[in-house]
């Protein structure tokens, strides 16, 4: 049973425009949220988390939304680049803060220059 | 600071055969974690450890051993490899106050 579910396999965006990946989790005791890029060959790289109490987390152009009652977030990527392609893992953990992470299966996004 | 190191990169087994997947890290990390990435999967939680001498279960640990002697070290023991076993093998750590975990680039696993 997947407890952390990313629908879209691939996403391909145009340079400069808006990258929107989206999340959804069935377990409510999930109360940390994580977004991980993952370059091939290598290892997955944090990139942005948010906190259950909050609904909203920005840095730089990157911004995580969390829905609570939808039990749903998504990730903004403003404006994409050409180096944003990767594949971005969804993750969530519950009582300890980051640790004993449940991944979602990914979403590959490709940035069209 | 060489953060989270794995060895080998990759690795050819034949069924049966028994390896150990290194795993060492530099940031004084407590909490060290494994993780198996399978086509359609995700990542999934093999096994993991909260500082040394202490190890638990993940969601998958069937088939692997650990064990935690020294803060640095993470080993991963296959004891009789299965072709369900072929898989990319990432370890992870973490400062125990929350922090992000690190991953390191991945150990690729063969079992024919």
């Amino acid at each position: 049973d997947q407890q952390v579910k990313q629908n879209s396999p691939s996403l391909s965006v145009q340079e400069g425009r808006i990258s929107i990946l989206n999340c959804d989790y069935t377990n409510s005791m999930f109360d940390y949220f994580l977004w991980y890029k993952k370059y091939p060959a290598e290892g997955p790289t944090f990139l942005i988390s948010i906190s259950s109490i909050k609904d909203k987390n920005e840095d730089g152009r990157f911004t995580v939304f969390l829905n609570k009652s939808a039990k749903h977030l998504s990730l903004h990527i403003v404006p994409s680049q050409p180096g944003d392609s990767a594949v971005y893992f969804c993750a969530a953990s519950g009582g300890f803060g980051n640790e004993k992470l449940t991944f979602g299966t990914g979403t590959r996004l490709t940035i069209i220059p | 600071n060489a953060g989270v190191t794995q060895t080998p990169k990759f690795q050819v087994l034949k069924t049966g055969q028994s390896m150990t997947l290194q795993c060492a890290q530099d940031m004084n990390h407590e909490y060290m974690s494994w993780y198996r990435q399978d086509p359609g999967m995700g990542l999934r939680l093999i096994h993991y450890s909260v500082g040394a001498g202490i190890t638990d279960q993940g969601e998958v640990p069937n088939g692997y051993n650990v064990s935690r002697s020294t803060t640095e070290d993470f080993p991963l023991r296959l004891l009789s490899a299965a072709p369900s076993q072929t898989s990319v093998y990432f370890c992870a750590s973490a400062g125990l106050a929350g922090e992000t975990q690190y991953f390191g680039p991945g150990t690729r696993l063969l079992v024919l």
